[in-house]
């Protein structure tokens, strides 16, 4: 069964402190790994997609990669807007991209 | 551009009643599906269309329909409310085909009392 598990459930960094987010999943034939940001009652909004093992991809102080059990969002010096849950996801098996299994997300707080 | 809009973004049910929630995907996107995210838990997925057509379904009962229209905005509907269906439903939408990246609307809050 395709499972994400997603650690820790929260994190509280002093500005400026970087830290890592762990996504680790288990699924047969991974087709992409996705992160996304939340906001409180806000939907998804979409940060990287990974393929294949080693993959990196960086946006403003967000770095994602990937390894063939789990992915890492590395935060690099954040800033207090940088708080919000952060989600991952896997496609599931014999699906298409459009069925996403999605983790349980780090909420994070980041303190001025 | 116009992204995934979806409404209406908040309402509030009695158990027993009916629900209808609409979405309209980004201009292009032939594929939209539906997830349902109760607070502190991510997205659950519902239904995906596809031209129309149903391609899958979640682990759902069947008071969960939803179609797909000529334009490709879609419907969700929910049936008999209970109140565990109290939660956070949203519409995303994609290009067909592996490795599309899904984009998601901002969700319409069902409160069911």
């Amino acid at each position: 069964e395709d499972q994400v598990t997603q650690s820790p459930e929260a994190l509280r960094l002093q500005e400026g402190e970087s830290s890592s987010l762990n996504c680790s999943y288990t699924v047969s034939g991974l087709r992409g790994l996705f992160w996304y940001r939340q906001d409180p009652g806000k939907g998804p909004e979409f940060l990287f997609t990974l393929y294949s093992a080693g993959e990196e991809k960086e946006k403003e102080r967000l770095k994602a990669t990937l390894t063939k059990k789990e992915s890492f969002l590395h935060i690099t010096a954040p800033k207090p807007e940088d708080s919000a849950t952060y989600l991952c996801a896997v496609p599931l098996s014999n699906f298409g991209n459009e069925k996403l299994t999605f983790g349980t997300g780090t909420r994070l707080t980041i303190i001025p | 551009d116009a992204g995934v809009t979806q409404s209406p973004t908040h309402l509030i049910k009695t158990r027993g009643q009916q629900v209808t929630l609409r979405c309209s995907p980004i201009s292009g996107h032939k594929s939209v599906s539906w997830y349902q995210q109760v607070l502190g838990q991510g997205p659950q997925f519902i239904f995906q269309y596809y031209e129309k057509e149903e391609r899958g379904r979640g682990n759902f009962p069947d008071r969960f329909s939803a179609r797909q229209f000529p334009n490709y905005s879609s419907e969700l509907n929910v049936n008999a409310l209970l109140l565990g269906d109290s939660a956070l439903y949203l519409c995303a939408s994609s290009l067909d085909g592996p490795g599309n990246t899904i984009y998601f609307g901002e969700g319409s809050w069902l409160t069911v009392v």
